[in-house]
């Protein structure tokens, strides 16, 4: 079985620029999770979606941040306009049902802004 | 505010030298602790979840024990590809994970 999918692994721009991270979860989870993982540090939730449905964005920063998943499948995670302090892993992580349920996560994508 | 403690923050074995990585926590209403390795340039792996304490689970060379308070990851006769960041999380209800900062296990041969 496929694991939980991300694109791109590498991705390096400079401040003010826009980026996007895209996100294919395992089939069949309608749960999926967007997390930031700094260095050193363990990985702290920014949205969680059921379904189509963003249950939780407490901690997405939303003057510069934004996420969907359409079609409650894929998502696209964006921040516009970067900063320097956004230089961080990007992990996507995915669970059979709701919160509760283990979660599965994918290699991450790298972000450096210069 | 739910809070995750690890310990060690690194450490390193040799070879057979068995060791245990701690995870002490604060949750109201404790609803999983999960354990993950990861390793360098990958995300989390997924390992154990406990869900009450007394509850133990175990693959391979690791072995996973929850209390009241914490939770220990057991590492018996490592090998070097034991080697990882091992990161702890907790939930509380249908809360997020709240990890700790992990343990960075070096084992050499």
């Amino acid at each position: 079985e496929a694991g939980v999918v991300q694109s791109p692994r590498y991705k390096i721009i400079e401040k003010k620029q826009p980026v996007a991270f895209w996100c294919n979860p395992i089939s069949g989870h309608n749960t999926l999770y967007w997390y930031l993982q700094n260095l050193g540090q363990g990985p702290e939730l920014l949205i969680r979606y059921e379904n189509e449905e963003a249950v939780d964005d407490s901690q997405l920063p939303k003057d510069r941040f934004s996420a969907e998943r359409l079609k409650g499948v894929d998502s696209t995670l964006k921040i516009q306009p970067a900063e320097l302090g956004d230089s961080a892993v990007y992990l996507c992580a995915s669970s059979v049902a709701g919160a509760g349920e283990t979660q599965y996560f994918g290699p991450g994508t790298r972000l450096l802004v210069l | 505010e739910d809070q995750v403690t690890q310990s060690p923050e690194a450490l390193r074995l040799q070879e057979g030298e068995s060791s245990s990585l701690n995870c002490s926590y604060t949750v109201s209403g404790l609803r999983g602790l999960f354990w993950y390795r990861q390793d360098p340039g990958k995300g989390p792996e997924f390992l154990f979840t406990l869900y009450s304490a007394g509850e133990e689970k175990e693959k391979e060379r690791l072995k996973a024990t929850l209390t009241k308070k914490e939770s220990f990851l057991h590492i018996t006769a490592p090998k070097p590809e034991d080697s990882a960041t091992y990161l702890c999380a907790v939930q509380a209800g249908f809360q997020k994970l709240v990890f700790g900062t992990g343990t960075r296990l070096l084992v050499s041969p």
